[in-house]
């Protein structure tokens, strides 16, 4: 089955500072891949996704960029606010299975 | 669409006793899952049914869970006989698959699981 490698955290950065949280995945075939985050106190909601090699999935001012070569999908943003404060989670998709998450990564920022 | 819909937000009960949760997935999904979130183990899918029909529940974590989708519109997971240790958040979520791509999964709000 898929699996995903990310840093749990948690990740604790300033306000405007640049973020960057790893992902690499494991997987058969050409998965989709995705980006989710959770707010304190909710569900998991998509952030971006991606869908073949190359493609650039971006939201929010988040950025990841599906890497088929290194396996990887990393989440950037450039200057992050107080209120990105969340876990976000990595997942590769493939049709006709179920998302698998892992820890996540706990973002912290301050003031 | 009101999203997916989960009932109890929130539900504590005693050891031994059996709780239900109950899942309303967006109307026209096609696939639900049932996840559980702990710290220690993060967001483990339990169960995984495609058009009403248990596709995956290889994660359910032993025989005191049980998971039904009578219908296209809901869904519940049972545990009988609750447990201190199935104390969690438990997450329903619901998309559209096709037999070439998965559509993103929608989130419920969660049940938070106390068990004493």
């Amino acid at each position: 089955g898929n699996s995903v490698t990310q840093m749990e955290g948690p990740v604790t950065l300033s306000e405007e500072a640049f973020l960057t949280i790893n992902c690499t995945y494991t997987a058969t075939g050409y998965p989709s891949l995705f980006w989710y985050v959770q707010y304190p106190g909710e569900g998991l909601q998509l952030l971006l996704k991606a869908t073949k090699a190359d493609d650039k999935g971006s939201n929010k001012g988040f950025e990841a960029t599906y890497r088929k070569e290194t396996t990887s999908f990393h989440l950037e943003k450039g200057s992050v606010q107080v209120s990105d404060s969340a876990v976000y989670f990595c997942a590769p998709a493939n049709s006709g299975y179920a998302l698998n998450f892992g820890k996540g990564t706990s973002l912290l920022v301050t003031p | 669409d009101a999203g997916v819909i989960q009932s109890p937000r929130h539900e504590v009960t005693e050891m031994g006793q059996e709780v239900t949760l109950r899942c309303k997935p967006i109307s026209g999904h096609n696939s639900l899952f049932w996840y559980r979130q702990t710290m220690m183990r993060g967001l483990e899918l339990l169960i995984y049914f495609n058009n009403n029909v248990p596709i995956d529940d290889s994660g359910m974590p032993e025989d005191r869970f049980s998971a039904k989708m009578p219908n296209a519109s809901f869904s519940t997971l049972k545990i009988q006989p609750s447990e201190p240790r199935d104390s969690a958040v438990y997450f329903c979520a619901s998309s559209f698959g096709t037999g070439q791509r998965n559509t993103e999964a929608f989130f419920g709000q969660g049940t938070r699981l106390t068990v004493v």
